[in-house]
């Protein structure tokens, strides 16, 4: 079946320091890639979506220039959060869609970022 | 637009009993409904999915779903509980395909009562 996989599972780091997540479709090749965030006890927010080649387009009152996604290849998405502040302290979660003949998004098992 | 709503945040029932999550949606367009379930510290692992046909679906580890357009509904059912059912249930809709944006309901809380 299409596995997702996500790096790191955990990360902790100092506020103003950037911190990169890295989302792989493991078996197959993901034309399309979502970024969701998850606030304790709530529902997924998307952040954005993106396509591989081409600028991610973001939800409204995500900052751009604060989370920089990257999409450069079929396989291979990555979540950059600049100048981290304890207020981006969350669950990111990435899917990703465009298994051929399904209609389905996998989404990966989510990274934990800590912001002290 | 589209949105989904899921009555009851928490829900308990007795291992062995029936359960029954709630989602209701609004889609302006035919809808694709889906169910997922997540873990603690995890990730989301689909359920069960409606995208056209058959109304009543059958999903993973025993659970079903029934696509009511005359109630927007798309409610969970399960007819007996197991203690590993104890998760965060999701419902999703999404405008056509399952590769578009999904737009997810606040979440249920099942816990099972032993």
């Amino acid at each position: 079946g299409a596995v997702v996989s996500q790096h790191p599972s955990r990360v902790i780091c100092k506020s103003g320091t950037s911190v990169k997540i890295e989302c792989r479709s493991l078996d197959f090749q993901a034309t399309t890639m979502f970024w969701y965030r998850q606030f304790p006890k709530k529902s997924l927010m998307l952040m954005a979506t993106s396509n591989e080649g081409s600028k991610a387009t973001y939800e409204q009152g995500v900052e751009k220039d604060k989370f920089l996604i990257n999409h450069a290849s079929l396989t291979l998405s990555t979540l950059t959060v600049t100048s981290a502040h304890p207020e981006d302290s969350s669950f990111y979660i990435c899917s990703a869609g465009g298994l051929a003949g399904e209609d389905t998004q996998y989404f990966g098992p989510g990274t934990r970022l800590t912001v002290l | 637009a589209q949105s989904v709503t899921q009555l009851g945040s928490h829900v308990s029932v007795s291992e062995g009993a029936l359960v029954l999550l709630r989602c209701n949606y609004s889609s302006s367009v035919p809808p694709y409904l889906f169910w997922y379930v997540q873990y603690p510290n995890q990730g989301l692992q689909l359920l069960l999915k409606y995208t056209t046909g058959a109304t009543l679906v059958k999903g993973i580890n025993g659970f079903e779903a029934e696509f009511k357009k005359s109630e927007t509904s798309f409610h969970l059912t399960k007819p007996s509980a197991h203690m590993s059912d104890a998760a965060e249930y999701f419902c999703a809709v999404s405008p056509n395909f399952g590769n578009e944006k999904l737009t997810f309901g606040t979440g249920t809380r099942l816990t099972i009562i032993p």
